[in-house]
């Protein structure tokens, strides 16, 4: 069943700008990870956040995590046209990577 | 980094026909592997847990003869869409866990379009 719910669907900027990227959960969670994909292609790690870590940062990425919430948000700071792909976050019940459950996706189309 | 191998790519068969999927860890061991299906504009499905040496654990509503999984090897996982249909068409992609640090890496998805 699905557990992410990422909003938006689709976000379309300007090379240069920050995307802001949302998820929200339904369940308790061990960890939260975000993923890219290219358009056919397979899922790229980005960052793992865990339930008792609030954000995380990760070159032009930062992560929060917000457990009360149930949500977390992905930011891409100063996007780059190569950042246009889906991003997912997917959430772990246990420790470890194992057994994840995807989100429906945010499509970012980063124009030059 | 961890690189898995997916293969084929890219797929076309006719209805009726088995399609076999691989999936390889090339420079780790991964006990347990996983099979995902994703649909256009769609998020991963989640179909099959592959633990090597077992049976693969499906999950609900996946049809285990229609989907079969073979996990031989530390480093090879299959898929075989048996007797496709033209709504098996889809992407499907693999994941492994490396055993030593528990990282999953995905391979790189396999397009299946059944006429």
């Amino acid at each position: 069943s699905q557990q992410g719910e990422e909003d938006p669907q689709a976000l379309s900027i300007q090379e240069g700008e920050n995307a802001t990227m949302n998820c929200s959960y339904k369940t308790s969670i061990n960890n939260l990870q975000w993923y890219r994909q290219n358009s056919g292609r397979g899922l790229v790690h980005l960052i793992l956040i865990r339930s008792n870590e609030r954000e995380k940062h990760s070159g032009r990425l930062r992560v929060t995590l917000d457990t009360s919430k149930k949500s977390s948000s992905l930011l891409i700071t100063a996007s780059r046209a190569a950042d246009t792909a889906s991003y997912f976050c997917a959430t772990a019940v246990t420790s470890g990577y194992s057994t994840l459950t995807f989100g429906k996706g945010t499509m970012l189309l980063v124009s030059p | 980094g961890a690189v898995v191998s997916q293969h084929p790519s890219r797929v076309i068969c006719k209805s009726g026909t088995s399609v076999k999927i691989e999936c390889r860890s090339l420079d780790f061991q991964a006990t347990t592997m996983f099979w995902y299906r994703q649909f256009p504009k769609q998020s991963l499905m989640l179909m099959a847990t592959s633990n090597e040496g077992s049976k693969a654990t499906y999950e609900q509503g996946v049809e285990k003869d229609k989907f079969l999984i073979n996990h031989a090897s530390l480093t090879l996982s299959t898929l075989t869409v048996t007797s496709a249909h033209p709504e098996d068409s889809s992407f499907y992609i693999c994941s492994a866990r490396d055993t030593t640090n528990e990282k999953l890496f995905f391979g790189s998805g396999t397009q299946l379009s059944v006429l």
